[in-house]
């Protein structure tokens, strides 16, 4: 199985911050990763989808980048409301998803 | 409005079976490839399987082959998930997901609310 692993697991930041979230997967995906929201109590939310395409109505503070085995999520100004655990996900291969990164408002 | 709905989860005793239901609307199902997710505290979000928009391509992750069987009724807009041998470790919320795909990418585009399976004795 490919394995993804996300850094930092938390991160605790104030409204304004650039914020940004690494996902490594043991091996080569191409750009076979996506990146979703949860918010507590709810379901994951889409954000991007193929490293870097951005989900119709997602708000463009929201970007990801990367390729091969190392991706980033970039959140360029956090807002109240991105309060929430963000998830990296691979679908090259029986899809795996990140451990998690849970973002907090300072 | 996209809506899935699940249902059919509870408490079942490990060897026990359950048929997870899915209704979907607002969306065109018969279009969609559709994947069951679950979410566990300890291993956290877990792609279960999927399940191509005419039911003809069906894949698991390795663990649940055997256990498991994704199904659909384009009719009835519903998906399932049969779970048989139920073992405590599949303990967990398991969500619907419609997934999407763009060319040869595919994600979870659309999620249901989840339906929580307990498996104890």
């Amino acid at each position: 199985d490919i394995q993804m692993t996300q850094s930092p697991s938390s991160l605790s930041a104030s409204v304004g911050d650039r914020v940004t979230i690494t996902c490594r997967a043991s091996q080569n995906i191409n750009n076979y990763l996506n990146w979703y929201e949860q918010k507590p109590g709810k379901a994951p939310k889409l954000l991007i989808y193929a490293t870097s395409s951005l989900r119709s109505g997602v708000p463009s503070r929201f970007s990801g980048s990367g390729s091969g085995t190392d991706f980033t999520l970039t959140i360029s100004s956090l807002q109240p409301e991105d309060l929430a655990t963000y998830y990296c996900q691979q679908s090259y291969t029986q899809w795996t998803f990140g451990q998690g990164t849970k973002v907090e408002i300072k | 409005e996209v809506q899935l709905v699940e249902s059919g989860g509870g408490f079942v005793q490990p060897g026990g079976s359950l048929r997870l239901s899915c209704a979907a609307s607002g969306f065109t199902f018969s279009a969609y490839w559709m994947s069951w997710v679950r979410q566990t505290p300890g291993k956290g979000l877990e792609w279960v399987a999927n399940i191509k928009p005419d039911g003809s391509e069906k894949y698991y992750l390795d663990s649940m082959k055997g256990r498991f069987t994704i199904s659909r009724d384009n009719a009835k807009r519903s998906l399932y998930l049969q779970m048989n041998s139920l073992r405590a470790e599949d303990t967990a919320v398991y969500y619907c997901a419609g997934t999407g795909s763009s060319g040869r990418y595919y994600y979870f585009d659309y999620w249901g609310r989840g339906t929580l399976v307990t498996v104890s004795s």
